[in-house]
C-alpha cells in the first residue's frame, strides 16, 4: 500500500543535540511538507519542497533544516538552535504544487527534549 | 494572506444527534477548502474538500460540509454522530505563493466529543 512513513514514532533528545526525523513516501508525489503541531495552535509549516534538490522555508523554519536528495525522502533535522523543540511533527505530501487536492499525512513523530 | 478560523475549541454532542463543526475562511480569489480528522497520536486523515461546484460536499465516514460564499463559511456536518467520531478536526485552506506554488494553512482545531 502506498503511503508516508515517518520514523521514529517517539524520540527523546537531550538539550544541545541535533536529531533527524525521517519521512519517506511511495506515492510518487512531487511536493512534500513538514508541519509542527502544538496543543491549541494547529499545524504550522516548517519547510516544504516542490521538487528534488529544492526546498523553501515555511513560517517557523528557524532552528530546523531539511534536504531533498530523492523524490521519496524529505528528512527534517531539529538543531540545537531550536529553542523549544518538544512537539509533534507531521510530514505530508501532495501530487504536485499545482494539484488542487488534499495533503496526505504520515503518522507523526513526537519529539521530547529532556 | 489566507486564513481559516475555527471558533470553537470543543464541541459536545450526544450520540445520534446531528453535529456541526464550524469553520470560517478569509481568502483572496476562489477558496480551496479542506477538512481533516486526527485521532490521538496519529496523523491527519482527509475527510473532504471543496474546489468548485456544488456547495454541499460529501466526504468520508458520512461527513459532509456546506460551502457558503456569502458567509465565508465551510462548516462540517454529520446527520447522526457516533462515539467513534470523537477526535480533533481541522479546517484548512490552500494558499498560493508568489513562486507559483502552494501551501496549506490550518485552523487551530476543534475537539469533538460525542457522548454515549
Amino acid at each position: 500500500d502506498g503511503g508516508i512513513t515517518q520514523s521514529p514514532k517517539y524520540l527523546f533528545r537531550k538539550e544541545g543535540q541535533n536529531v533527524t526525523l525521517s519521512c519517506e513516501q511511495n506515492l510518487n508525489h512531487d511536493a512534500m511538507y513538514w508541519y509542527r503541531q502544538d496543543p491549541g495552535q494547529g499545524l504550522r509549516l516548517i519547510y516544504y519542497s516542490q521538487i528534488v534538490n529544492d526546498f523553501q522555508k515555511g513560517d517557523i523554519a528557524e532552528g530546523y533544516s531539511v534536504s531533498r536528495e530523492k523524490k521519496e525522502s524529505f528528512p527534517l533535522t531539529v538543531t540545537s538552535a531550536q529553542k523549544n523543540p518538544t512537539a509533534f511533527y507531521l510530514c505530508a505530501s501532495s501530487k504536485t504544487s499545482a494539484y488542487a487536492g488534499e495533503l496526505f499525512f504520515g503518522e507523526g513523530s513526537r519529539l521530547t527534549v529532556l | 494572506a489566507q486564513s481559516v478560523a475555527q471558533p470553537e475549541d470543543q464541541v459536545n454532542v450526544a450520540e445520534g444527534n446531528p453535529l456541526t463543526v464550524k469553520c470560517t475562511y478569509s481568502v483572496s480569489g476562489n477558496p480551496y477548502l479542506f477538512w481533516y480528522v486526527q485521532y490521538p497520536n496519529r496523523g491527519l486523515q482527509f475527510l473532504l474538500k471543496y474546489i468548485t461546484g456544488d456547495n454541499l460536499v460529501k466526504g468520508s465516514y458520512g461527513f459532509e460540509a456546506e460551502f457558503n460564499k456569502s458567509q465565508t463559511s465551510f462548516h462540517l456536518k454529520k446527520p447522526s454522530a457516533l462515539v467513534s467520531d470523537s477526535a480533533l478536526y481541522f479546517c484548512a485552506v490552500r494558499e498560493p505563493l508568489t513562486s507559483g506554488t502552494y501551501k496549506y494553512i490550518f485552523g487551530t482545531g476543534t475537539r469533538l466529543k460525542v457522548l454515549a
